[in-house]
């Protein structure tokens, strides 16, 4: 069966500082991958996804950014964080070719201070 | 554009009562439709999904959805509430890009 991990799974950071958050699935290959915010009281809101290694496409201009490594692993990171940047992000993955039913991620809470 | 309406943000009913969350979406082809479920600090739970076929869908922890294509509605039911529903309910639609569109929310708090 198919498993989702992401890490950390809580994380505090002062602005300006770095970020990468690291999501890895298992048991399927070459998964749509995608990185949703999901802010206090909000729904979610997609921030990138990926139908490869190495192709990311993102839906909202910011300061974030993503990559994908190697086949199931996907990786969110910014330079400089920002106050705004605080929230839970969600990793989630579909087959090959079906975009609409998604699997998430328990999800990472960050604060940044 | 597409979109997915909650109109409750939070509904409050007691053990063993009946539930009825409901989901208006805007889209101009037939949707494909979801519901997921988030525990406290948890991810999202697919609960039911909906492609084609037939209009009443059933889906785990004995919940079903009812897609009404003439009021444009996808209203989540469950006969009898239990304490461990408690919990946010989204839901969603597929649009033409291949992406979901998620409602708003919808938290569930369940009375003893």
């Amino acid at each position: 069966s198919q498993t989702i991990h992401q890490w950390p799974a809580t994380l505090v950071q002062p602005v300006g500082s770095p970020l990468s958050l690291e999501c890895t699935v298992e048991g399927t290959s070459n998964p749509n991958l995608y990185w949703y915010r999901q802010a206090a009281g909000r729904g979610l809101q997609l921030l990138f996804y990926s139908v490869g290694i190495g192709q990311i496409s993102s839906e909202v201009p910011q300061n974030l950014s993503a990559s994908r490594p190697q086949d199931r692993q996907f990786i969110l990171s910014s330079k400089k964080l920002l106050l705004s940047d605080s929230g839970f992000y969600l990793c989630a993955w579909s087959v090959t070719g079906i975009f609409y039913e998604q699997y998430f991620g328990p999800g990472t809470r960050l604060t940044v201070t | 554009a597409q979109s997915v309406t909650q109109p409750d943000i939070h509904i409050t009913v007691s053990e063993g009562a009946s539930l009825e969350l409901r989901c208006n979406y805007s889209y101009g082809a037939t949707p494909y439709l979801f519901w997921y479920v988030q525990s406290p600090g948890q991810g999202l739970q697919l609960l039911l999904k909906y492609f084609s076929g037939d209009t009443l869908v059933q889906g785990i922890k004995g919940f079903e959805a009812e897609f009404k294509r003439s009021q444009s509605s996808f209203n989540l039911r469950k006969p009898s509430v239990h304490w461990s529903d408690a919990a946010e309910y989204f839901c969603a639609v597929g649009n033409q890009g291949g992406k979901l569109i998620f409602g708003q929310g919808t938290e569930l708090s369940v009375k003893p």
